[in-house]
């Protein structure tokens, strides 16, 4: 079974430092999609960054910027310099590549960012 | 920018009452979607929809769910009869297409059935 995991429930991180939020997951598959979504308290639920499995550059958004490392399933999202306006969930997700489009969802990982 | 819109933000029902979760996607979106999340637990795929029909539907989505777009903008989640384990939180989401396309989330509703 296709599974993505979160593995910190919570993460902090004082202003303009750099933070790194972790997820695995769990596929047969070669082909996929990886995503990170992140939730404000305001709670709309905002694409941050994704990465197209077959592609080996990682994926840079800004600030935001992915490890992905496909051979150790691991899909990290690292934040620099972080701001206020990045405390919010940090949900980690995956879609197969074929006759589906759902996304399959980690548990997310609460980001507090400190002054 | 565009964005999913949802209404109501929050829902309280009784056990047993039909509810109706309204969502207006994306205009130029044709792919849409509904997740749920029960409090403390993953966000989970529900059900997907484009061209008037369901595409994908989970094991969650039972026969007390439907999805209808009723007119050209709204796309909308019914629950028929609420069971308790039905509060969570409702997102909808719309792409621009399937597959490869990226979901663009809603705020979602908060469902609380007593």
């Amino acid at each position: 079974a296709q599974t993505v995991t979160q593995s910190q429930p919570e993460m902090s991180v004082q202003e303009a430092e750099t933070v790194t939020l972790s997820c695995t997951y769990d596929t047969s598959e070669s082909d996929y999609y990886l995503f990170w979504y992140k939730q404000p308290p305001s709670r709309q639920m905002i694409l941050v960054i994704r990465q197209e499995a077959y592609k080996q550059q990682n994926a840079t958004e800004n600030r935001f910027s992915v490890n992905f490392q496909k051979a150790a399933k691991s899909f990290s999202l690292k934040i620099s310099d972080s701001q206020l306006g990045d405390a919010a969930m940090y949900f980690c997700a995956y879609r197969p590549p074929y006759n589906t489009d759902k996304l399959i969802f980690g548990t997310g990982t609460r980001l507090q960012v400190f002054p | 920018e565009p964005e999913v819109t949802q209404t109501p933000s929050h829902q309280v029902t009784q056990m047993g009452q039909e509810v109706i979760l309204r969502c207006v996607p994306i205009s130029n979106h044709l792919y849409f979607y509904w997740y749920r999340q029960i409090l403390g637990q993953k966000v989970e795929f529900l059900v997907s929809f484009y061209n008037n029909e369901i595409s994908e539907k989970s094991e969650i989505f039972d026969d007390q769910f439907s999805v209808e777009r009723p007119d050209g903008s709204n796309f909308t989640l019914k629950i028929r009869s609420t069971k308790l384990e039905d509060s969570a939180m409702y997102f909808c989401a719309s792409s621009v297409a399937g597959s490869q396309e990226t979901q663009y989330f809603g705020p979602g509703t908060r469902l609380l059935v007593l």
